[in-house]
């Protein structure tokens, strides 16, 4: 199975701060990556996926890159209502994985 | 747009098995894959597999294979996951999640149904 490794686990921010979160793939998987934000209680919403494209109706502060196993995640103005769990998903070779998550708090 | 809603939350004793269903609207059922992610207590997303409806052959994650059963109904456009031989590890929320187009980019998902496995 390909296993994915976000980093960090838990981000701490304030309101307007640029955030990056960063996930490695063990093995290369082109461009088949995708993120979700998850709050509490609700089920994970898609935001990006071919490591770069924006989800329909997902706000342009969110941006992806990468391809290969270096991935990225950020937001470039973080709001108030981004504070949640973010997670990375290849889906290059099923099983389809998941990276463990980053937290992202208020700091 | 899509809506995926969930059966219940269940309650079950190890050993046994759980059904959980997944009925969709607002789109075309047979042709997207419907799959299975489970997030266990304070945990991250695990894929237990999926299902094409028009093919009706589901796709599994080895560590699942021989107690996950995942089918799809075409007349109800409802899928169903059934985890058989239950363990205290199993507790967690299951979601179904519809694919986008894709195979493997999850655009629905259900609201999650909470099993918990307890003795």
């Amino acid at each position: 199975d390909i296993q994915m490794t976000q980093s960090p686990s838990t981000l701490s921010a304030s309101v307007g701060a640029r955030v990056t979160i960063t996930c490695r793939a063990s093995h290369s998987i082109s461009s088949w990556v995708a993120w979700y934000q998850q709050k509490p209680g609700k089920a994970p919403n898609l935001l990006i996926f071919k490591a770069s494209s924006l989800e329909s109706g997902v706000p342009s502060r969110f941006s992806g890159s990468g391809s290969g196993t270096e991935f990225t995640l950020t937001i470039s103005s973080l709001q108030p209502d981004d504070f949640a769990t973010y997670y990375c998903q290849q889906y290059n070779i099923d099983p389809w994985t998941f990276g463990q998550g980053t937290k992202v708090e208020i700091k | 747009q899509v809506q995926l809603v969930q059966s219940g939350a269940e309650v079950k004793k190890p050993g046994s098995s759980v059904k959980v269903s997944c009925k969709t609207s607002g789109g075309t059922f047979s042709s997207y894959a419907i799959n299975w992610v489970r997030q266990a207590p304070g945990q991250g997303l695990e894929w237990l597999g999926g299902i094409i409806p028009m093919f009706a052959t589901a796709n599994y994650a080895q560590n699942f294979q021989g107690r996950v059963t995942i089918t799809a109904d075409k007349s109800t456009s409802t899928a169903y996951m059934e985890l058989s031989s239950l363990r205290l590890e199993d507790t967690a929320v299951y979601y179904c999640a519809r694919d986008q187009g894709v195979q493997g980019v999850f655009a629905s998902w259900g609201q999650g149904t909470r099993v918990t496995v307890s003795s």
